[in-house]
């Protein structure tokens, strides 16, 4: 079946020590987005990629980095994990901009813990 | 800016009764999509209907069904017959289309309980 799928599920790291999180997809989307979600709180995106252009959001703090080698990967680069960071992490596709393929497909989610 | 605003943060109903869910949200577009996703405990977010605003017709999706007010900007899930599997967090999302890609903004959703 056709998946987004997310690697790991869960992911501990220390403090200040550098993370990536990896997205994949099967669906063929142009678009793929990282959203972070913490305990009871909304998805909060991060930044997109349309192809390979990347869009950041105004307020993504800059240790947020990410990369998108080609169609199906798209990664999530923690420079300095923070205990703040530690939250779920979900990645997002969508196909086209216009037509009924705008909505979102999600994967599993990584679980971030900061020690 | 665009908000999304649920107010119910938790809400529960007894299986095969009706509930609603509220959303409110506040944008200055013109034309946008709105959906209804839902997470159930420790799985992924799956959407649950959509809506495109410049239709007046209310979305339904078996017993899954909208009553969508523009100009209210008011967007209610309503749920029928209310099944066990229904448990889940339920995230109201709003869509704006962008030419660098389409941005969706998701309010802080309602925790639902089906009790037996």
């Amino acid at each position: 079946d056709a998946m987004v799928i997310q690697n790991p599920r869960y992911q501990v790291t220390q403090f200040g020590k550098p993370v990536t999180l990896s997205c994949s997809q099967t669906l063929n989307h142009n678009v793929m987005y990282w959203y972070q979600q913490k305990s009871s709180q909304a998805p909060k995106l991060l930044f997109h990629y349309y192809d390979k252009d990347f869009n950041n959001e105004a307020d993504t703090p800059d240790n947020f980095q990410s990369r998108r080698p080609n169609t199906s990967f798209c990664f999530l680069d923690i420079r300095s994990p923070g205990l703040g960071d530690a939250a779920m992490y979900l990645c997002a596709t969508s196909g086209r901009q216009r037509g009924p393929t705008n909505e979102q497909f999600f994967g599993p989610g990584t679980r971030l813990t900061v020690l | 800016a665009q908000t999304v605003t649920q107010s119910q943060p938790e809400m529960s109903v007894q299986e095969a009764e009706t509930v609603t869910l509220s959303c409110t949200y506040d944008t200055s577009e013109s034309n946008y999509y709105l959906f209804w996703y839902k997470q159930p405990p420790s799985r992924q977010m799956i959407l649950v209907i959509r809506q495109e605003a410049y239709k007046q017709q209310n979305a339904t999706e078996n017993r899954f069904s909208v009553n969508f007010q523009k100009a209210a900007k008011s967007f209610s899930l309503k749920i029928s017959d209310s099944q066990l599997g229904d448990t889940a967090m339920y995230f109201c999302a709003f869509m704006k289309q962008r030419n660098t890609g389409n941005q969706f903004y998701f309010g802080t959703g309602t925790s639902l309980t089906v009790i037996p």
